[in-house]
């Protein structure tokens, strides 16, 4: 039963266009959203994160966006670069949770330069 | 400002042997969440600590899966007896809090069972 789900498993862009990547959930109790970054051999770091009373939240290059009707977020990345090539993972969680996360099964990012 | 740190980076068992992974939480930080990441798939959550307490283990395989996070130390999670299935990568991560509270990662364990 998986509650977060990105079903784009890879996705290539060229350096300085935008980059989407998409995330859908299911769990209506999920009301803050996080994307992680990470790069082989290593954890994940954060990146954005937005809260269910937002439909929009921007940081530098990153802007994440929240559709609560759709269940559906997504993360643009503009313009990107290089070193933007990555595994990104969508995760959720409910503050009724414990705040454990969970999370999509990632999205490989590569840019070409 | 040392992150979240595990230990060891890659660990080999045989099957039937006993694997210790070992986490220690950013400076300020009192709430642990391990999980674990198979080939080709997400993290999936397996448990979370605060000193001295499982708060949820909802994730944590029934048997021969164990976590603590005791007073003075890091936070261990125990695997007893091996089996080749549970061969992923192990993340810890931590937090001030829970509410609306970003996780921050440590590398992670790499776990190989031959």
């Amino acid at each position: 039963d998986q509650q977060v789900k990105q079903n784009s498993p890879s996705l290539s862009v060229q350096e300085g266009r935008i980059s989407i990547l998409n995330c859908d959930y299911t769990n209506s109790m999920f009301d803050y959203f996080l994307w992680y970054k990470k790069y082989p051999a290593e954890g994940p770091t954060f990146l954005i994160s937005i809260s269910s009373i937002k439909d929009k939240n921007e940081d530098g290059r990153f802007t994440v966006f929240l559709n609560k009707s759709a269940k559906h977020l997504s993360l643009h990345i503009v313009p990107s670069q290089p070193g933007d090539s990555a595994v990104y993972f969508c995760a959720a969680s409910a503050q009724s949770n414990t705040g454990k996360l969970i999370f999509g099964q990632g999205t490989t990012l590569q840019v070409k330069p | 400002n040392a992150g979240v740190m595990q230990n060891p980076r890659h660990l080999v068992r045989r099957r039937g042997q006993e694997a210790r992974l070992r986490c220690s939480p950013m400076k300020g930080h009192s709430h642990v969440y391990w999980y674990r990441q198979l080939p080709e798939e997400g993290l999936k959550f397996m448990v979370y600590l605060q000193k001295e307490n499982i708060i949820d283990e909802s994730g944590m395989p029934k048997e021969r899966f164990s976590a603590e996070f005791p007073k003075e130390g890091p936070s261990i999670l125990r695997i007893q007896q091996v089996v080749r299935g549970d061969s992923a990568a192990y993340f810890c991560a931590s937090s001030r809090g829970t509410l609306n509270e970003k996780l921050f990662f440590g590398s992670g364990t790499q776990l190989s069972v031959l």
